[in-house]
Formats: C-alpha cells, structure tokens, sequence
C-alpha cells in the first residue's frame, strides 16, 4: 500500500542556516510527489511539486526538493532559512489509482535566532 | 487565485450533537476534499468528490456523511458527534486528480465535549 513517512517530528536550526526536511515514500508506480507548508493558524500551501524530469525540482522562498527513485526519498532542501519558515511541513504523495493524496505526518520546523 | 472558505472557524458541541461544516471554493474546481488533521496523524481524507452529486469515500469515513449540492459546496455531517472527532478540519479543492495543485481552506476547529 502507499505510504509517506516523514522520520523527524519536530526540527530545530538555527536562523540562516541550511535545512533539510526527510520524505520517504512507497508506491508502486511512478510517483506525484508534493511539498506543503503550514504556517500557524492557517491552511496548507503548496511549495513545490514533482512527476518528472530533472529530479531537483524548485519551489517558493528558496525552497527545492529532491526526487530519488533509488531510495523512495522526495527530500526538502533550503541553503539558508529565515525565522518565517518556523512552520509545519508536509510530505504528500498522490495516489494515481485511487485518485486520493497521502500525508506523511508532517515536520514541525523551529529556527532560533 | 483559488479561494476555499469554510465555516465555522471554530465549533464547540457536545457528545451525541448535530453538526455541519461548510465548505465553498470559487474557482470552479472539479474535485473537493475533507480531511482531518490530528497530531501524529498528517491529514486524513474522510470523504471526497469529483462533482455536484458525488461521493466518494476516504481512509477514514465512519461516523461522517458528506454531500456536494453544487460544484461550489461541499459539506460535511456529523450526525451524532463523538469525542473522537474532535479535530481540525480541512477542505480542499483541485482542478483534477493526481498532479493537481491542491487548494486548503483556514480550517475549522471542532471540539465535541
């Protein structure tokens, strides 16, 4: 069955240092693969999202993500963050048989100044 | 720009009660989504549709009814609130399945006592 697992719950770094947020998937087939974010008090947004071509896909605020079928990992990356990225990420694979979206249970990202 | 709107905000009942969550989108989009959002738990799908008149049912359905009058309103029922369903609650709206941007209303927090 597909899954998402997003393996760290809650990450903390430091402002203006790099970021990377884990995603492990399992699917079967060929994978649509999304990165939201949840800033408090508000609903999901997109960031970035990937099907194929260039496994190093870009997204909003510097964000990029990185496609490996090898490892079934879809992981979010950004050089540099800033204490407005303090959020919740989420890690979502669609599910093309069943037309649905899995959720991995997302990361709760902190940057401390 | 996308708009999904939901209402409430914020809904308090008690065990056994009545409630309705409403959810409009204004950008014509095909399907529309219900999830629930619990800590540990990313966002669950507990019914979806692709269409005025239809349904179609989620990963977790029981204790929930929902129904699409239009291609704008999507509500979800809860006929006989438990505890257990205290959650915050998500509707989403896409274009269609699969590579589809979704689009996420603010939520409604739902606190049955």
């Amino acid at each position: 069955a597909q899954s998402v697992t997003q393996p760290d719950a809650r990450v903390t770094v430091s402002e203006g240092a790099s970021l990377q947020l884990r995603c492990k998937y399992s699917y079967s087939g060929t994978p649509y693969l999304f990165w939201y974010v949840q800033y408090p008090r508000q609903g999901l947004q997109l960031l970035l999202k990937y099907y194929s071509g260039d496994p190093v896909v870009q997204g909003v605020n510097g964000f990029e993500a990185e496609f490996s079928k090898s490892n079934s990992s879809f992981h979010l990356r950004k050089a540099s963050v800033h204490w407005s990225d303090s959020a919740v990420y989420f890690c979502v694979l669609s599910d093309t048989g069943n037309y649905k979206y899995v959720f991995g249970a997302g990361t709760r990202l902190k940057v401390i100044a | 720009e996308a708009a999904v709107t939901q209402s409430p905000r914020n809904k308090v009942t008690v065990t056994g009660g009545n409630v309705t969550l409403s959810c409009r989108q204004t950008n014509s989009h095909n399907y529309m989504y219900w999830y629930r959002q619990d800590t540990g738990h990313g966002l669950r799908l507990i019914h979806y549709s692709y269409g005025a008149g239809n349904l179609q049912i989620g990963d977790v359905p029981d204790g929930y009814k929902a129904t699409r009058t239009t291609q704008e309103d999507f509500f979800l029922l809860l006929e006989l609130a438990s505890p257990s369903q205290t959650s915050l609650y998500f509707c989403a709206s896409s274009e269609r399945q699969n590579y589809a941007e979704q689009f996420f209303g603010p939520g409604t927090r739902l606190t049955v006592l």
